[in-house]
């Protein structure tokens, strides 16, 4: 959905740096998610924000940290990467006032940590 | 933990077939439950969502068929085509956050 931008698409880093996954949205929507996805695992949430100054962890937080900048913008951060973070990472949007938290994911930021 | 149990992990169905998807949950507090289709090198989208109010809803060929006192779920895809090979996703949530199955790769034959 190019509502709904990531960058970068491919990430290819070292064990112990540091790297930051963005995310971007042109639908004003309020709720903005982090998740990844893992073959056979299906999607784990790892942060979420309802506002610029609501943010909550999910399943699997340790790792990670996050930063809503503005409405639109969203960042996930590995503070230091270890292989097993190697994953697929989506973010998503929605809107509280749709009534259904209907989510609307972006294309997604492949990330190998070698 | 899985707050909600997808099965199966794979599907093969002939072109016109009726693949059947199910999930189940043991959180009482869900009350939202969508179904998301994702093709490869995509992002999942929505493609269907229930409410425990009713226990169907169609959209098109997509069906789901939902059992409040079972607290399972299922998704059914009348005269299924090649097109809708893709990943499948069943979700729950309680209005805060989605809890996603696994994960069903459907594959279609012609």
């Amino acid at each position: 959905d190019a509502d709904v931008t990531q960058t970068p698409r491919n990430r290819i880093t070292k064990t112990g740096k540091r790297i930051m996954l963005e995310c971007s949205q042109t639908k004003g929507h309020d709720r903005m998610y982090w998740y990844r996805q893992d073959p056979g695992l299906g999607l784990r949430l790892i942060y979420y924000s309802f506002d610029v100054k609501d943010i909550n962890k999910g399943e699997i937080s340790d790792g990670y940290s996050v930063s809503r900048q503005a409405q639109a913008k969203f960042s996930l951060s590995l503070e230091s990467a270890i292989p097993n973070q190697t994953a697929l990472y989506f973010c998503a949007t929605s809107d509280r006032t749709s009534g259904l938290d209907t989510q609307y994911f972006g294309p997604g930021t492949r990330l190998t940590v070698l | 933990q899985q707050q909600v149990k997808q099965s199966p992990q794979s599907l093969i169905v002939q072109k016109g077939g009726i693949p059947i998807i199910n999930c189940a949950y043991e959180n009482t507090a869900f009350d939202y439950f969508p179904w998301y289709q994702q093709f490869p090198g995509k992002g999942p989208a929505l493609l269907i969502a229930i409410r425990p109010d009713v226990s169907e809803k169609k959209e098109g060929r997509f069906t789901i068929s939902f059992n409040k006192s079972a607290k399972q779920f299922s998704l059914h895809i009348m005269d299924s085509q090649p097109g809708d090979s893709a990943t499948y996703f069943c979700a729950a949530s309680s209005g805060y956050a989605l809890n996603f199955g696994k994960g069903t790769s459907l594959l279609v034959t012609p």
